[in-house]
């Protein structure tokens, strides 16, 4: 079966530092890739998604990049975090654009 | 006009009632109707996966999809606190998702 596995659960960061969130997959290849941010009230904003390798999709232009370095690996960057940034990022995957998204447990991202 | 409306409650039920969460959409285009749970602190599990209008049944769930009246249903049967969560209805077309903002559910012991 497949698995998805998103970490750290938890981070808090200051302003203008780095940012590398890693999400991985499990039991599937060539997946399609997903970035969310979920913000309370507001609902799932797509971020970023990736059909392949090294194909990354912009969904929201803002302050933060993704990238795909191997089949079953997603990253979330930033060079330089900011207040805003501060929220739920959930990686998600599907096998095809009309499959259902399975998502992983998010990671709490907090900005001091 | 947002794609995907949806109340956000919170909907608060005694144990053992029947729940009924909606959602409306605008985009005729949509053809594949889902519906997540999600607990607090934890990403959207899959709950229901229908394809067009109909109903579709799962233990004490059921999805329901009026495509005329752009309208989707999600009913939980014999309700249960373990239920108490975020539901996230989510039509699709192609590669286009849209999520709802979720309806807040608290089933009381």
């Amino acid at each position: 079966s497949q698995t998805i596995h998103q970490w750290p659960a938890t981070l808090v960061q200051p302003v203008g530092s780095p940012l590398s969130l890693e999400c991985t997959v499990e039991g599937t290849s060539n997946p399609n890739l997903y970035w969310y941010r979920q913000a309370a009230g507001r609902g799932l904003q797509l971020l970023f998604y990736s059909v392949g390798i090294g194909q990354i999709s912009s969904e929201v232009p803002q302050n933060l990049s993704a990238s795909r370095p191997q089949d079953r690996q997603f990253i979330l960057s930033s060079k330089k975090l900011l207040l805003s940034d501060s929220g739920f990022y959930l990686c998600a995957w599907s096998q095809t654009g009309d499959q259902p998204q399975h998502f992983g447990d998010g990671t709490r991202l907090s900005i001091l | 006009q947002k794609e995907v409306e949806q109340d956000p409650g919170p909907l608060s039920v005694p144990e053992g009632a029947i729940v009924s969460l909606n959602c409306t959409y605008s985009n005729s285009a949509f053809q594949y109707f889902m519906w997540y749970r999600q607990y607090s602190r934890k990403g959207p599990e899959l709950l229901m996966y229908t394809y067009s209008s109909g109903n579709k049944e799962d233990g004490r769930f059921t999805a329901q999809v009026d495509k005329s009246s752009k309208y989707i249903s999600l009913f939980i049967r014999d309700s249960q606190p373990s239920d108490s969560a975020t539901y996230l209805c989510a039509p699709c077309t192609g590669n286009q998702f849209y999520f709802g903002t979720g309806t807040s559910l608290t089933v009381i012991p």
